[in-house]
């Protein structure tokens, strides 16, 4: 049983738009919520965070919001970059983050030029 | 920082063979998970160690895998005997911390015929 879902395996976007990619996850007591990037051939890398005391996280060209209620999570790219083409993994964890990471199967972002 | 290191990052071997994967995390993290992934299960959690010792190996999927610590530079990852379904990305990672984020390695590739 998926705890974190990412439903869309792909999503295509053009360069200069904004990019939105989702997740839902079931379980309640999840708290802490992780996106990572993952180019081919190498690692997951860590985007950004969020705390479920928080709805909103903001880094530079990345935004994650948090819908506690809803229990989904999206992170926002504005403007989307080529660069920005990679898988993007949604992670969950309970007790503050102080407890194993739950990831999504994973989301293909495509950004043409 | 030269990052997490894994090694080796392709390994194609047959049925029954013994495969030993390698790891080296970030000097000075004293955290370190190992991952597997694959198309149908995504990315999951198999073990990860604190200050060399073994926390959690409830991912590991059977007696077959086992994972070893022998200091903070390096970790090992061994499947004995290997069987097809084993085949997928394994991956390590490292953090600072419990709440910190995990540094992932570009990962091994495990074809098991």
């Amino acid at each position: 049983d998926q705890q974190v879902k990412q439903n869309s395996p792909s999503l295509s976007v053009q360069e200069g738009r904004i990019s939105i990619l989702n997740c839902d996850y079931t379980n309640s007591m999840f708290d802490y919520f992780l996106w990572y990037k993952k180019y081919p051939a190498e690692g997951p890398t860590f985007l950004i965070s969020i705390s479920s005391i928080k709805d909103k996280n903001e880094d530079g060209r990345f935004t994650v919001f948090l819908n506690k209620s809803a229990k989904h999570l999206s992170l926002h790219i504005v403007p989307s970059q080529p660069g920005d083409s990679a898988v993007y993994f949604c992670a969950a964890s309970v007790n503050s983050g102080y407890s194993t990471l739950t990831f999504g199967k994973g989301t293909m972002l495509l950004v043409s030029p | 920082d030269a990052g997490v290191i894994q090694s080796p990052r392709h390994e194609v071997t047959e049925m029954g063979q013994e495969v030993t994967l390698r790891c080296k995390p970030i000097s000075g993290h004293d955290y370190l998970f190992w991952y597997r992934q694959t198309m149908m299960r995504g990315l999951e959690l198999l073990i990860y160690f604190n200050n060399n010792v073994p926390i959690d190996d409830s991912g590991m999927p059977e007696d077959r895998f086992s994972a070893k610590m022998p200091n903070a530079s390096f970790s090992t990852l061994k499947i004995q005997p290997s069987e097809p379904r084993d085949s997928a990305v394994y991956f390590c990672a490292s953090s600072l911390g419990r709440r910190g984020a995990q540094y992932f390695g570009p990962g091994t590739r495990l074809t098991v015929t």
